[in-house]
Order: C-alpha cells, then sequence, then structure tokens
C-alpha cells in the first residue's frame, strides 16, 4: 500500500511568490491533516478535513494561508505571497474515520525555503 | 499550557540500558494517546498507540495513567537504531496534539 504522498519534497521560493504544497493521501482514509514543524514551535496543525470537507481551520495563520480537498485522493495547500517567516517543514497526514483507529500516517514532508 | 508536554532531553545512554520518558497532559477530556518516533529531516512514524492503561510491543511499552494524567514510554535494551526524537501526542476530538519531543541518543 502506498503510503501518503507529498509533492514537491523541497521547494525554495522568493518572498512574495506563490506556493503550492500537494497532497495525496491513503486510499480509503477519511481523515486528511496538514501539519507545519519549525524547531521553534514543533508540530502544529493547520487544517483538517473530513471526507473533503474542511473541519477546523483555526490554525491557519492568516488569510495568505489557503487549502483545498476538491476530491477524496487530493489537497493543495497554497500559501500567496509567501514570507521568509513561512520557512518550515509542511507535513500531510492521513487516517480512517471509522473502526475505532485513530493513528495517524504522515507524508514525507515538504521542506520549504523562503529566501 | 501546553496540552502536552515532554521532557526535551536529549537522553543519552549506552546500548543495552533501558530508559524511561514521561509525558503529562493537561486535558483530562484526551481520549487516545500515541507515541511517534521522529528521526532526523524524516517524517514522524507511529510507534505505539494507547488506547486503554497501556501497550507493549517487544522492547517497548507504554503505559497511561489517567489519574495524574501522564504517559510513559519505557524502551528495554536499547539499540544503537532506537537514537531518534519522540514525540507523544494526545487526541482530543478529532485534533492530535504533540509534545514538543524527546531527543534519545544510545552511544556504542
Amino acid at each position: 500500500d502506498a503510503g501518503v504522498i507529498q509533492s514537491p519534497r523541497h521547494e525554495v521560493t522568493e518572498m512574495g511568490q506563490e506556493v503550492t504544497l500537494r497532497c495525496k493521501p491513503i486510499s480509503g482514509h477519511d481523515y486528511l491533516f496538514w501539519y507545519r514543524q519549525t524547531m521553534m514551535r514543533g508540530l502544529e496543525l493547520l487544517i483538517y478535513f473530513n471526507n473533503n470537507v474542511p473541519i477546523d481551520d483555526s490554525g491557519m495563520p492568516e488569510d495568505r494561508f489557503s487549502a483545498k480537498m476538491p476530491n477524496a485522493s487530493f489537497s493543495t495547500l497554497k500559501i500567496q505571497p509567501s514570507e521568509p517567516r513561512d520557512s518550515a517543514v509542511y507535513f500531510c497526514a492521513s487516517r480512517r474515520g471509522t473502526g475505532g483507529n485513530y493513528e495517524q500516517y504522515f507524508g514525507p514532508g515538504t521542506r520549504l525555503t523562503v529566501t | 499550557r501546553k496540552e502536552v508536554e515532554q521532557d526535551p532531553g536529549p537522553f543519552n545512554v549506552p546500548e543495552g540500558a533501558t530508559v524511561a520518558f514521561n509525558c503529562t497532559y493537561s486535558n483530562s477530556a484526551s481520549q487516545s494517546f500515541f507515541w511517534y518516533r521522529q528521526d532526523c529531516r524524516k517524517e514522524p512514524k507511529l510507534l505505539m498507540s494507547v488506547y486503554s492503561s497501556g501497550n507493549e510491543d517487544g522492547r517497548f511499552t507504554a503505559q497511561l495513567n489517567r489519574a495524574s494524567q501522564y504517559i510513559s514510554l519505557l524502551i528495554r535494551d536499547s539499540k544503537l537504531s532506537d537514537s531518534a526524537t519522540y514525540l507523544c501526542v494526545g487526541m482530543t476530538g478529532n485534533q492530535f496534539y504533540f509534545g514538543t519531543g524527546t531527543s534519545l541518543t544510545v552511544i556504542p
């Protein structure tokens, strides 16, 4: 079984540019989560979806960040315009919705550097 | 106050030693707990789930004490390959709350 797939793995961009991160969850998983990890703040939840619907976006830092999930197998996290303080590793994770199994499985992450 | 707190370490232990990490959580409504392992520049990987009082998997034992609101992870007979950061996670509702991680280095 393929795990969570993220692209790109690395992204270097200049301040002010738009950045789009992509995620394909594990097939059959109903929940999808976007996290950001930095040395200073650790792992922070940005937003999560259930059955493609955004449930809680209270972790999204500001209006420059947006996320979509147009179907069960694809989600994007967009930053526009990007700023140097957005530099971090962005992880996508997914889990099943039923069966009492709540484990989340993480993708390899996208390492974003904004110069 | 953070939902989940861990001692960041670092813990430096000799090969073969037993090491224990503790983690406390503040929300008594948290219903499930997990330990994840994260290697440098890699994603967190699930190590153990704790849905009731504890769980054991080989050299790894996790225990949950709901009265005192802490979770522990015990690693016996440490291997060099156990060197990593261990993340404690509490689940409240559908959200995971991560601790900042405990760094472990196993020394030959």
